[in-house]
């Protein structure tokens, strides 16, 4: 079974500050997607990182995908109260391209 | 252009009864993802469905549950005599194409089930 380990589960920061979140596993992906999810609602999906060592930015979000990749990071810059959510990421292990294996998530907030 | 319209967004059923939940895909998409988020857990996935055929349904328990995506009309995620276990978000989503092809799933807001 593959699993997708995401560090730390929860954050809270202050406006302005910036983080770093994990996403962890021991196995190979052939992409790797980040979500947020706000209460109660869906996941809406931020990126898809394909290539080992890839870097993906997205305004102040910076996404990396490892090298071996079997793991990947979010960076967020200066964050603000907006950025409060649930940050999932899911991989496709490239058997099926289909079955999606999330993790728990990180639970973000960003105090004014 | 709508996205993916699930319903109802809540459910509150009694132990034993049957629970129907619906997934309308995004205009044009032709494959539907169920998947399960319990409590403290990540999303599961339960089944793949191409308009009137199960493609996957691994994730999916053996007894109780079963899906649908009919030629017309939305795909439904029927869960028979249904337990306190099964309270949980039940998410569908979406994809132009299916395997083969780096498709984004695009997912709906969910249907949160409680079982009482």
């Amino acid at each position: 079974t593959q699993l997708l380990e995401q560090s730390p589960q929860f954050l809270s920061i202050q406006e302005g500050e910036n983080l770093t979140v994990y996403c962890n596993s021991s196995s190979v992906f052939s992409s790797l997607q980040w979500y947020r999810q706000e209460p109660g609602e869906g996941p809406v999906l931020l990126v898809t990182v394909v290539t080992g060592g890839e870097v993906k930015k997205l305004k102040r979000l910076t996404f990396q995908f490892g090298d071996a990749r079997k793991d990947s990071s979010l960076h967020i810059t200066a964050a603000q109260p907006g950025d409060t959510g649930l940050y999932l990421c899911a991989g496709d292990s490239g058997g099926s391209n289909y079955k999606l294996t999330f993790g728990k998530g990180t639970l973000l907030t960003v105090n004014p | 252009n709508a996205g993916v319209m699930q319903n109802p967004r809540h459910l509150v059923r009694r132990r034993g009864q049957e629970a129907r939940l619906r997934c309308s895909p995004m205009k044009g998409h032709s494959h539907v993802y169920w998947y399960r988020q319990l409590p403290e857990e990540g999303l599961k996935f339960m089944v793949y469905l191409q308009k009137e055929n199960i493609i996957d349904e691994s994730g999916m328990p053996k007894e109780r549950f079963s899906a649908e995506f009919p030629k017309e009309g939305p795909s439904i995620l029927r869960i028979q005599q249904v337990v306190r276990g099964d309270s949980a978000a039940y998410f569908c989503a979406s994809s132009f194409s299916g395997p083969g092809r780096q498709e984004t799933q695009y997912f709906g807001p969910g249907t949160r089930l409680l079982v009482l």
